[in-house]
């Protein structure tokens, strides 16, 4: 596609449940990216692959949250046991090797009730 | 560590220009960016600014970097009622690919 998609674009679960999230980068783009966006809040960051590894996974909040790119291009945002704190828009991006713009999704929005 | 600051809120007339600003923390940032939010849109990247320079000027968009105080600036001339939006300023390391640390934004609000 011509930009980077997400889904679902909006998500509503109950405390407890398993959820997954879905990006699919801009073709040829080798390094994509998860964000989290809370109300009034900028993204923060979650976790960076290049390729398909995890280059920094620092900004994930605990064990509950997992990512994974198999193949190097779609990439699927787990979190396990969801929390109400979890509630969030999920924002991820893609760019080519080296400093630039990041291409940002229309972003996933969880809800957990 | 990182952290980006902006204000809230910044609200002006159409055919004035708007100036937002931000500060950052971080000495070694390597790249400073604005982006653009719209209600229910993606990030969109208006500018961004190599931190070896010091101005950079793109059509309405004119970015003013001030390395000593870690200041960074976004002057939109003319402003449209179209450039409504929330701007986040963010900034990285080229050391950590595009990781970029987000200020939490300004609400730029345009009056006709």
């Amino acid at each position: 596609g011509a930009g980077v998609s997400q889904t679902p674009s909006n998500k509503v679960t109950e405390k407890g449940k398993y959820v997954e999230l879905r990006c699919d980068p801009i073709s040829g783009h080798t390094a994509l990216y998860w964000y989290r966006q809370s109300l009034g809040q900028g993204p923060e960051f979650l976790i960076y692959f290049q390729g398909t590894g995890a280059a920094d996974d620092s900004g994930l909040p605990n064990d509950r949250f997992f990512a994974v790119r198999p193949e190097g291009s779609v990439s699927t945002l787990k979190i396990q046991r969801t929390e109400r704190g979890d509630s969030a828009v999920y924002l991820c991006a893609s760019s080519s090797y080296g400093p630039g713009e990041l291409f940002f999704g229309e972003g996933s929005r969880l809800t957990v009730l | 560590g990182e952290d980006v600051e902006q204000s809230l809120f910044l609200s002006v007339r159409e055919g004035d220009s708007s100036v937002i600003n931000c500060t950052y923390t971080d000495s070694s940032s390597t790249y400073l960016y604005w982006y653009k939010q719209e209600p229910g849109a993606g990030l969109q990247l208006l500018t961004y600014i190599f931190s070896n320079m010091d101005m950079k000027q793109d059509q309405r968009l004119t970015v003013l970097l001030n390395k000593k105080d870690k200041h960074l600036s976004l002057r939109i001339a003319d402003t449209q009622t179209g450039d409504s939006a929330i701007y986040f300023c963010a900034e990285s390391m080229k050391e950590y690919g595009n990781k970029l640390v987000f200020g939490a934004g300004t609400i730029l609000r345009v009056k006709s």
